[in-house]
C-alpha cells in the first residue's frame, strides 16, 4: 500500500530532551516535507526538501532540524525541545519534477507531541 | 509569507443539500492548488486539485472553482453526506505549500 509513515504517533517528553520523529514514504517521490498543525493556524511547514541531500527551510524552521540521506526517509528532529513546540506534527510527500512541477501531497497520519 | 484564508470557520449542512466552502488565496504567482479533507485523528485526505491553466475541474461529487480574477477558490460538494463532515483546507502551491485554516463541515441527518 502507498503511504507515508510517520513514528512515533503520540509522544510525551521533557524540555531540553532530544528527539526524533521518523518519516518514510514507499512512493519513490522525490519532495517531502513537514508540518506543523495548531488550533486556529492551520498547517504551517517547517521543512522541505526536493531531492536527496536538497532541504529548505519553510516558514517555521527555528528549533526544528531534518536530514534527507535517503530518498524514502526525511527525518524531524528537535535537538532540545520546548513546551511551544506542542503541537501535531505531519509529514507528507509527493512526486516532483522541473516539467511538471507540483503534485498532489500524500500525508502520515500525524505525530502529536506533547513537551512539558 | 502566503495568505490563505477560509471563510468561514464552520458550515452546517442538510444532509443532501449541496456544500459551498471558499478559499481567498494571495499570491497571483501560485499555479497549482488541492482542497483535503481532514477527519478527526487522521492526517489530511486529498479531494481535488486544479492547476493555474483551468478554472473548473469536476470529480465524483466534488467541483473546484478557481477564480485568478479575485484569487479566489470553492470548493462544491454535491449531496452531501454524513461521511462529508470534516475539516477542509485548500492549499496554494508556487515554490511550497500554504495551507489555509480550515472550515469545519457538519452534515445534518
Amino acid at each position: 500500500e502507498a503511504q507515508v509513515t510517520q513514528n512515533p504517533r503520540y509522544l510525551i517528553t521533557v524540555t531540553g530532551k532530544k528527539l526524533t520523529v521518523t518519516c518514510s514514504q514507499n512512493m519513490n517521490h522525490e519532495y517531502m516535507s513537514w508540518y506543523r498543525q495548531d488550533p486556529g493556524l492551520g498547517l504551517r511547514q517547517i521543512y522541505y526538501s526536493m531531492n536527496v541531500e536538497v532541504t529548505d527551510k519553510g516558514d517555521v524552521p527555528e528549533g526544528y532540524k531534518v536530514s534527507r540521506k535517503e530518498k524514502r526517509n526525511f527525518p524531524l528532529i528537535l535537538e532540545s525541545p520546548s513546551p511551544n513546540q506542542t503541537s501535531l506534527y505531519f509529514c507528507a510527500s509527493s512526486p516532483w519534477d522541473r516539467y511538471s512541477g507540483a503534485n498532489v501531497l500524500t500525508f502520515g497520519a500525524g505525530s502529536r507531541l506533547t513537551v512539558l | 509569507g502566503e495568505s490563505v484564508g477560509l471563510h468561514l470557520p464552520t458550515l452546517s449542512v442538510q444532509e443532501g443539500d449541496n456544500s459551498i466552502i471558499n478559499c481567498a488565496y494571495s499570491n497571483s504567482a501560485s499555479d497549482y492548488f488541492i482542497w483535503y479533507k481532514q477527519e478527526s485523528g487522521k492526517g489530511p485526505q486529498f479531494i481535488i486539485d486544479i492547476r493555474s491553466n483551468m478554472d473548473k475541474r469536476q470529480g465524483q461529487r466534488v467541483t473546484v472553482l478557481l477564480n485568478k480574477t479575485v484569487k479566489h477558490l470553492s470548493l462544491q460538494i454535491a449531496a452531501t453526506q454524513p461521511g462529508d463532515s470534516a475539516v477542509y483546507f485548500c492549499a496554494e502551491m508556487e515554490n511550497q505549500f500554504y495551507f489555509g485554516t480550515g472550515t469545519s463541515l457538519t452534515v445534518i441527518p
